[in-house]
């Protein structure tokens, strides 16, 4: 069974710009989480979609969106870029919604210059 | 206050020892737990969890010890081999199905 894949692996950007990540589940998972990783902090986490609908949302501002589409996979988005946001961003799939245990991708590496 | 705490960067254990990784917490609603290891350039990778109803939970090497009234979580791994050697992080599930992680804790095991 293929993991949980999430490209690109790794992205830079100008600061103002905006930015899309894409995370494809493990088969027959329906449950995606996007967390935000930076040097020395754990996992932030940003939101949880299941059968397409957003189920929870972490404490992060607008600028930053997701969908989750009907095969599962899901999109990240950050607009207005800032340098605050350079981070490793990871996606982690589960057959279930809330908090359990999860599957995660290598991360895209994102840099805001 | 939601705060998980993972309060030692590193830890370096001699192969075939006992290598005990530890977390604190703040919040008494939070009702579940989960450790994961993480290699470089991996995602995180789930190793053992444990409900707010239990105290201890062993898979193979790996027992989870959860002590409610200290608000603190330990990791024991027996024997420590060197492909232990990783990141690990603590995490705990709040009222809201939310898992709020540690910072984590680099584990070196030494030949």
């Amino acid at each position: 069974k293929a993991g949980v894949t999430q490209t690109p692996r790794y992205l830079i950007k100008t600061r103002g710009q905006q930015v899309t990540l894409s995370c494809s589940p493990i088969s027959g998972h329906r449950s995606v989480s996007w967390y935000q990783q930076t040097p020395g902090q754990g996992l932030q986490f940003l939101f949880e979609y299941f059968s397409e609908t957003q189920r929870n949302k972490g404490n992060f501002p607008g600028r930053f969106s997701g969908r989750q589409f009907s095969n599962s996979r899901s999109e990240m988005n950050v607009s207005t870029l800032e340098l605050g946001d350079s981070a490793l961003y990871l996606c982690a799939s589960s057959w279930q919604t809330g908090g359990y245990e999860q599957y995660f991708g290598p991360g895209t590496r994102l840099t805001v210059t | 206050d939601q705060q998980v705490k993972q309060n030692s960067p590193s830890l370096s254990v001699q192969e075939g020892r006992i290598s005990i990784l530890n977390c604190d917490y703040t919040n008494s609603m939070f009702d579940y737990f989960l450790w994961y290891k993480k290699y470089p350039a991996e995602g995180p990778t789930f190793l053992i969890s444990i409900s707010s109803i239990k105290d201890k939970n062993e898979d193979g090497r790996f027992t989870v010890f959860l002590n409610k009234s200290a608000k603190h979580l330990s990791l024991h791994i027996v024997p420590s081999q060197p492909g232990d050697s990783a990141v690990y992080f603590c995490a705990a599930r709040n009222e809201f199905y939310q898992l709020i992680w540690g910072a984590g804790t680099k584990l070196i095991i030494k030949p």
